[in-house]
């Protein structure tokens, strides 16, 4: 069964610090990573997805994320965090072959870029 | 929030009534998806349709409704047997694909808020 787990439901950082947000995943193929923001009342955005490749992807607004195969885990980082960061974050993941056609979604971190 | 249009933004049911929730989309996309959104419980699949005609239930499709009747429209009906629908629900599609690029990605909608007078 697929499963993405975020272990934070909130996350707070000073304004020009480091951020991480953290996701592990379970996929029975290859996954199909991704991870999204919200803003209040707002759709999901697209930020970044990982398919194949180089483990480190970028992405908008700065955002990266590392994809580690060992440890089944996609962190989101950014070197320095802005104060409109502050949103909900979700990582999403889907069977990468034919017939993975759900995306399978954390629950959500709310991060807070402190000023 | 792309080529998806979710309407109303806002919606409110009365005990015993359905209500139906639109969600239209110019992507030229095959699969589109609806969620429902609860404060710490993420997003939570209802019902998906991969093609015209068809579509598959999800994690939580009791007392929800869907048809695909074109390609562009996914239209969700709340029934009166869903005890608890007050949330925020959420419309996506995505282009199908085997390998990377623009497919694979969810688009969604803004969304509409769903509640119980």
């Amino acid at each position: 069964a697929q499963s993405v787990a975020q272990p934070e439901d909130q996350v707070n950082v000073a304004e020009g610090n480091p951020l991480t947000v953290k996701c592990t995943y379970s996929v029975s193929g290859n996954p199909y990573l991704f991870w999204y923001v919200q803003y209040p009342n707002r759709g999901l955005q697209f930020l970044l997805k990982y398919i194949t490749g180089d483990n480190l992807v970028k992405g908008s607004y700065g955002f990266e994320a590392e994809f580690n195969k060992s440890q089944t885990s996609f962190h989101l980082k950014k070197p320095s965090a802005l104060v409109s960061d502050s949103a909900l974050y979700f990582c999403a993941v889907r069977d990468g072959g034919w017939t993975g056609n759900q995306f399978y979604f954390g629950t959500g971190t709310s991060l807070t870029v402190i000023p | 929030d792309g080529g998806i249009t979710q309407s109303p933004k806002y919606l409110f049911r009365k005990e015993g009534q359905n209500v139906t929730l639109s969600c239209e989309q110019n992507l030229n996309h095959d699969a589109m998806y609806w969620y429902r959104q609860d404060p710490g419980q993420g997003l939570r699949l209802i019902y998906y349709s991969q093609i015209v005609n068809d579509f598959q239930k999800g994690d939580i499709a009791e007392g929800y409704s869907v048809s695909r009747e074109k390609k562009e429209s996914f239209p969700l009906t709340v029934t009166s047997a869903q005890k608890n629908p007050t949330a925020f629900y959420l419309c996506a599609s995505t282009q199908q694909g085997y390998k990377g690029g623009a497919k694979n990605i969810q688009y969604f909608g803004a969304g509409t808020r769903l509640s119980v007078l």
